[in-house]
Order: structure tokens, then C-alpha cells, then sequence
């Protein structure tokens, strides 16, 4: 079962670049990693999936490099709203159709005027 | 289109009683998972359901249960609550099952037991 890591808060100023990045030193051979974002008072939201190297949609990028022990979320120019916790997520298939989820512990994201 | 809906809400209970909470889907989604978050543990995964038929679960006791009905709403039961229990529970709804299927996340139901 995949352990993950992230870091408990991060601060930011409006337009700049985030970097979150999520260790899974032991995540498996067939592992997909997964972000979610919160805010208060609502579930997580789907931002970004890779299984590896880089994906992008309009919202984020994902980086997992060839050994796939860490994956870093990236927001290009963050706003305001973008203030939230982010949630790494490994997903472990063990076969038969079993699976276990791995949340992070979630990074709280305040961005600054 | 319709988002995930739970009720209710907000739910108080005291030790020892039971609870049951429930989950609407999106339509056409046919996944239902459900989670409890606290600030301690965090989001863990408690079961998932499709088709009527439990696809996974979590490592939590059997005091947790759940089960989903022909139109894909589903339903989780807590028995003999304890202090522990109190939480935020989240309902998940995906198009197929298996953890990699983007799930969509109702607002949740917030128990707390006394």
C-alpha cells in the first residue's frame, strides 16, 4: 500500500507559479496518482491525473518523473481563488479488481494578494 | 446536470445510536464511494458501490455499512456510534467504478456524536 507525503501549507502570491509536490516512495508498478482540491465547506474536486511523465489540462500540470517515487502538482498563476487544500491521491490496483485509495494529508494552499 | 446531493447535512447523535446517510449521484453515474474525513485521520476511503453490488472497502470496522439501490442512490449506515465516528462523510459519484474514474464529490454530511 502506497504512503503519501505532502506538505502541510504552502503561501503564495497572486500570479506566481505553485509547486505541490507529493512523495509515494513506494507507490506501484501499476499506481495512478491523482489531485483533488478542497475549500471550505465542500468535497474535493478532480483537478489532474498522470500515470506518468507529464500531463496538462487548462487548469494544471503533473509531473512524475521517471521513478515515480514523488508527482508535483503545478497552478501557473495562481489567484485568489485558487486558495484551498490540495489532496495527492495513489490509487494501488492488488488484482481481482481491488484497489486501494491513499489520500495525502492535503496541503493547504493560502495565495496572497 | 445535477451535482451530488447527501442528506442531510448536518446530523447529531449521541453514542450507542445509529445513523443513516444518504447519497444521490449524477445522473448516468453509477459509482457511488463513500469517504469520512477528520481533521486527525484526513480522507479515508470507506466503500465503494456498483451496480448494487460492493466493489471495495476500506479498512474500517463492520459498524460501517452501506448499499446502493437500482437507480445508483446509495445509502451508508453507522451502528453503535462512537465519539470516533464524528466526522465529515463524503459521497463520491463516478461514471464506472475503480479508484482512476474522476469522481465528483457531494457537499457532505457532517456528524457529530455526543
Amino acid at each position: 500500500l502506497a504512503k503519501t507525503t505532502q506538505p502541510i501549507s504552502m503561501d503564495s502570491y497572486e500570479g506566481q507559479e505553485v509547486n505541490i509536490t507529493c512523495s509515494h516512495n513506494n507507490i506501484a508498478t501499476n499506481d495512478y496518482i491523482t489531485w483533488y482540491q478542497q475549500f471550505p465547506s465542500q468535497g474535493p474536486r478532480f483537478i489532474i491525473q498522470g500515470y506518468k511523465t507529464k500531463v496538462t489540462n487548462e487548469v494544471a500540470s503533473l509531473f512524475i518523473p521517471a521513478d515515480r517515487k514523488s508527482s508535483t502538482l503545478s497552478l501557473p498563476r495562481v489567484s485568489l481563488s485558487d486558495t484551498a487544500v490540495y489532496y495527492c491521491l495513489v490509487v494501488g490496483y492488488s488484482g481481482a479488481g481491488s484497489y486501494q485509495l491513499t489520500f495525502g494529508k492535503g496541503t493547504k494552499l493560502s495565495v496572497i494578494p | 446536470k445535477a451535482g451530488v446531493t447527501q442528506t442531510p447535512r448536518y446530523l447529531i447523535k449521541t453514542r450507542g445510536q445509529q445513523v443513516t446517510l444518504s447519497c444521490s449521484p449524477i445522473s448516468g453515474h453509477r459509482s457511488v464511494s463513500w469517504y469520512q474525513q477528520t481533521p486527525g485521520q484526513g480522507l479515508q476511503f470507506l466503500f465503494e458501490y456498483f451496480s448494487e453490488t460492493q466493489r471495495n472497502k476500506g479498512n474500517f470496522p463492520g459498524r460501517f455499512s452501506g448499499r446502493q439501490f437500482s437507480n445508483s442512490r446509495s445509502e451508508m449506515n453507522v451502528s453503535t456510534l462512537e465519539l470516533g465516528d464524528s466526522a465529515l462523510y463524503l459521497c463520491a459519484s463516478s461514471r464506472d467504478w475503480g479508484g482512476n474514474n474522476e469522481q465528483f464529490f457531494g457537499p457532505g454530511t457532517r456528524l457529530t456524536v455526543l
